[in-house]
């Protein structure tokens, strides 16, 4: 069964650039039935996604984060990484990484995320 | 980008009661595409339904998803005192909609 950690700083200085690994056990970043991803909550609000990577390295970001977001995979170490830089009050919120499969079945392809970190509290 | 609406804001009901929760799409997806999650307080989100209408495993019966096009819901056919959460849908493994909170009348 696949299970997903976050691990990094939990305060952040404005400006600065948040970073977050999320570690990946009892499967393989290396899957090609897997899109890593990850998601926010700022508190007391809705599910934002940040931006997924797939097995090969793509990678697809939420157009209004896209110019301050970096997504990356380590399969050596089985692990994908969120950066967001100068970052604001405004990106404080709970960080959760998730893993989104991708299977192609009876003539349709199907995407969903059944696999999801605890989350990780950031606070700038 | 597909942009997800969900319908209504809030639903009080009362254990028992069947709630039916609507989240339409900025323009005509694939059903395939489409997941529901439930999420309480202080916990990640759990995927209830994938594909518009496929249960996740370990999902009880009393929640169903139906829908094409544009219009999607979810239903929950007698409330159990656990499923009072918000419940979001999502497109594409990426955008998620704002969220529907079934709370206790």
């Amino acid at each position: 069964q696949v299970q997903l950690q976050e691990s990094g700083p939990g305060l952040v200085r404005p400006s600065e650039t948040l970073s977050l690994t999320c570690t990946v056990s009892g499967g393989s970043t290396r899957s090609n039935s897997y899109y890593w991803g990850w998601i926010r909550q700022p508190p007391g609000k809705g599910l934002e996604w940040i931006g997924s990577i797939n097995y090969s390295g793509g990678t697809y970001y939420s157009p209004s984060l896209k110019s301050r977001v970096t997504i990356s995979v380590d399969t050596s170490e089985n692990q994908f990484s969120l950066r967001l830089n100068s970052v604001t009050a405004a990106d404080t919120a709970v960080y959760y990484c998730a893993g989104c499969w991708v299977g192609y079945y009876e003539g349709s392809y199907y995407y969903y995320m059944d696999v999801w970190g605890n989350g990780a509290t950031v606070t700038v | 980008e597909v942009v997800l609406s969900q319908s209504p804001d809030t639903l009080s009901l009362s254990p028992g009661e069947r709630a039916t929760l609507s989240c339409r799409a900025s323009q005509t997806i694939s059903s395939s595409y489409l997941a529901w999650y439930q999420q309480k307080p202080g916990q990640a989100p759990r995927l209830l339904i994938f594909g518009a209408s496929n249960r996740a495993a370990g999902i009880p019966d009393r929640f169903s998803g139906s829908g094409s096009g544009t219009d999607f819901t979810l239903t929950i056919s007698r409330l159990d005192p656990e499923d009072f959460a918000v419940y979001y849908c999502q497109h594409y493994g990426r955008s998620f909609g704002p969220g529907a909170k079934v709370d206790i009348k």
